[in-house]
């Protein structure tokens, strides 16, 4: 099994570019997050889905969006980039809501220039 | 929404020695109160988890307290080693269980 996999790894934009964060997991969870790290401030939740079709705001949901049209897949969005978006992005998902185990990926390091 | 407090932000602790990491949370809560470790250039993994009705869980070198009056609970590395060097999260669920609600982090240097 290939856990969680994050897709790009690294990715540079400008301010005002769009892009889309891909997050795959082959365990078949239903549970899928999307969290921010940055240094200091520890990881925060952006959006979350509870199943396919479905999706949720976490804490810094701004300037994202998700969708999970398929249950092993969940999309990140950033409709146009900002230099406050300059962060680390992990997915997890897990096989029930909140849970003791979340699996993360290995994450997407973007920087908004 | 559930706040979390983690301290101290970074430890250094001789090989063999004891790293001790806090949390305090603000809302009572039923799941699980997890930690996890992340090493640079990794994701966080799963250490270690405590239920809310338990003092104390006990893994190898790893122990969580859990005072749930206070809403405080604690990571405790015994005999620690350079290879233990990471930084640690604290978690804590929402009251409903819906996720999870991070600390801000600890680096930990355990020098050889």
């Amino acid at each position: 099994n290939a856990g969680v996999t994050q897709t790009p790894k690294f990715r540079v934009l400008k301010t005002g570019q769009s892009m889309t964060l891909l997050c795959a997991q082959d365990m078949n969870h239903e549970y899928m997050y999307w969290y921010r790290q940055d240094p200091g401030m520890g990881l925060r939740l952006i959006h979350y889905s509870v199943g396919e079709g479905t999706t949720a705001k976490g804490e810094v949901p701004d300037g994202y969006n998700v969708s999970r049209l398929k249950k092993q897949n969940f999309l990140l969005g950033l409709e146009s980039a900002a230099p406050s978006q300059t962060s680390v992005y992990f997915c997890a998902s897990s096989y029930s809501l909140g849970g003791q185990t979340q699996y993360f990926g290995p994450g997407t390091r973007l920087l908004v220039l | 929404q559930q706040q979390v407090k983690q301290s101290p932000q970074s430890l250094i602790v001789q090989k063999g020695g004891i790293s001790i990491i806090n949390c305090a949370y603000e809302n009572t809560a039923f799941d699980y109160f997890p930690w996890y470790q992340q090493f640079p250039g990794k994701g966080p993994a799963l250490l270690i988890a405590i239920r809310p009705d338990v003092s104390e869980k006990k893994e190898g070198r790893f122990t969580i307290s859990f005072n749930k009056s206070a809403k405080q609970f604690s990571l405790h590395i015994m005999d620690s080693q350079p290879g233990d060097s990471a930084t640690y999260f604290c978690a804590a669920p929402e009251t409903s269980g819906s996720r999870l609600t991070f600390g801000e982090g600890t680096q930990l240097t355990v020098n050889p």
